[in-house]
């Protein structure tokens, strides 16, 4: 079974710093996607940023970026130049590509300090 | 358009009443998704639409629980019998058909608490 582990329960950063949150997963699967989605206070989850796994290359979005080691089944998320509203928790997320299921990790709680 | 709307945004009920929560995607999203979350976890899928067709469900999904979508628009999840244990956020999500399916942007509803008493 699929699984995605997020093992920072908890992450701070410094208002205009840099931040980088963890993600693994296992799967024996090739083709697959990697998420990171946003839930502020509001509870509304927003998409970040998305991955395919046949994509050697990181994705990218703004101040938002990813490290995706394929072969360590890792997918970290990196934030730049952190903004007091990047606070929320922040969920990695896995989808086999034939899958309607998607599988979220237990999320990570970031705290931008002014 | 803003957004997918739920409603209730909190429901309170004694164990062992039903409880029917309401999803409106965003208009023209021909999927639709529902999702609950429990505190310090992530959302865990439960059930997914296609227009009106209930395309698959979770093995969460046990038979107290059930979802429509009658008409391809909005949907409905009904819990009956509620326990304790059905306490969580349920969240809807929808996407437009024409996106590749397992890259697709999910667009989420701001849930519906729900307390079991």
């Amino acid at each position: 079974a699929q699984t995605v582990t997020q093992s920072q329960p908890e992450m701070s950063v410094q208002e205009a710093e840099t931040v980088t949150l963890s993600c693994t997963y296992d799967t024996s699967e090739s083709d697959y996607y990697l998420f990171w989605y946003k839930q502020p206070p509001s509870r509304q989850m927003i998409l970040v940023i998305r991955q395919e796994a046949y994509k050697q290359q990181n994705a990218t979005e703004n101040r938002f970026s990813v490290n995706f080691q394929k072969a360590a089944k890792s997918f970290s998320l990196k934030i730049s130049d952190s903004q007091l509203g990047d606070a929320a928790m922040y969920f990695c997320a896995y989808r086999f590509y034939n899958n309607n299921d998607m599988r979220f990790g237990a999320g990570t709680r970031l705290t931008v300090k002014p | 358009d803003t957004g997918v709307s739920q409603d209730p945004r909190h429901k309170i009920t004694k164990r062992g009443q039903n409880v029917t929560f309401r999803c409106d995607p965003i208009s023209e999203h021909n999927r639709l998704y529902w999702y609950r979350q429990t505190l310090g976890q992530g959302p865990e899928f439960l059930t997914y639409f296609q227009n009106e067709a209930q395309l698959e469900k979770s093995r969460l999904l046990s038979d107290r629980f059930s979802a429509e979508r009658p008409k391809g628009s909005f949907s409905t999840l009904e819990i009956q019998r509620t326990e304790q244990g059905d306490s969580a956020m349920y969240l809807c999500a929808s996407s437009p058909l024409g996106h590749s399916a397992p890259n697709e942007k999910l667009f989420f509803g701001s849930g519906t608490q729900l307390s079991v008493l």
